[in-house]
């Protein structure tokens, strides 16, 4: 089976663009989670969805949204890019909303604001 | 909020034994998870506890006091290929969100 699928691996923009990421969880899986991680820090939690609807938010301003489709793949959207957002965007996937399932995680999109 | 430790660096040698410690602060804890990430690559899943004891999975096991705080993950008959940073992860509360340490890098020598 395939793994979490995640698009584009990488991605070049500037500062007050927009951008979307997307994300394709393993087949059967119900819940996705967004993570943002800098280099030399663990992934910083940024959504996570269930069955379409939004179970979690982090510590990230409101120009950063998602969602998820009826198939359970999801897009992350960020509005006015910053220096900042630079980063590897994680997508994980799990099998259901239950504290023992793992999460898996996709190889990421590397995003880069010139 | 949740608080996560873990040493940033470590080195261990080939063949040998390394337990790689963490500690946490939370509220409404749901479980540990420890992950292995090699430099460029996304986190793979290693180990879950929920319960107090030592879960063993081949040559890694990984323990959790949750009366402590702490857990543990130990990597034997360590290989080259075993160099990559482990992050331990807390989930808490109803949902799935989960907290991530900041990594501990860890470097197998021969």
């Amino acid at each position: 089976d395939a793994g979490v699928t995640q698009s584009p691996t990488h991605l070049i923009k500037t500062r007050g663009q927009q951008v979307t990421l997307r994300c394709s969880p393993i087949s059967g899986h119900k819940s996705v989670s967004w993570y943002q991680q800098v280099l030399g820090q663990g992934p910083q939690f940024i959504f996570q969805y269930y069955e379409k609807e939004e179970r979690g938010r982090g510590n990230f301003p409101d120009r950063f949204s998602a969602r998820q489709f009826p198939n359970y793949s999801s897009e992350l959207n960020v509005n006015a890019l910053l220096l900042g957002d630079s980063a590897l965007y994680l997508c994980a996937s799990s099998r259901e909303d239950t504290h023992n399932q793992p999460q898996h995680f996709g190889d990421g999109t590397r995003l880069s604001i010139l | 909020g949740q608080n996560i430790d873990q040493p940033t660096e470590m080195t261990a040698t080939e063949g040998a034994i390394v337990q790689i410690n963490c500690t946490y602060q939370t509220s409404g804890f749901n479980g540990l998870f420890w992950y292995q990430q090699h430099a460029g690559e996304a986190p793979t899943f290693l180990s879950y506890n929920v319960l107090d004891g030592l879960e063993e999975k081949g040559r890694f096991s990984s323990f959790l006091s949750r009366s402590k705080g702490y857990s543990y993950l130990l990597l034997k008959e360590l290989q080259m290929k075993d160099s990559a940073s482990y992050l331990c992860a807390v989930r808490a509360g109803g949902y799935q969100k989960v907290t991530f340490g900041i990594g501990t890098k860890l470097q197998v020598i021969p």
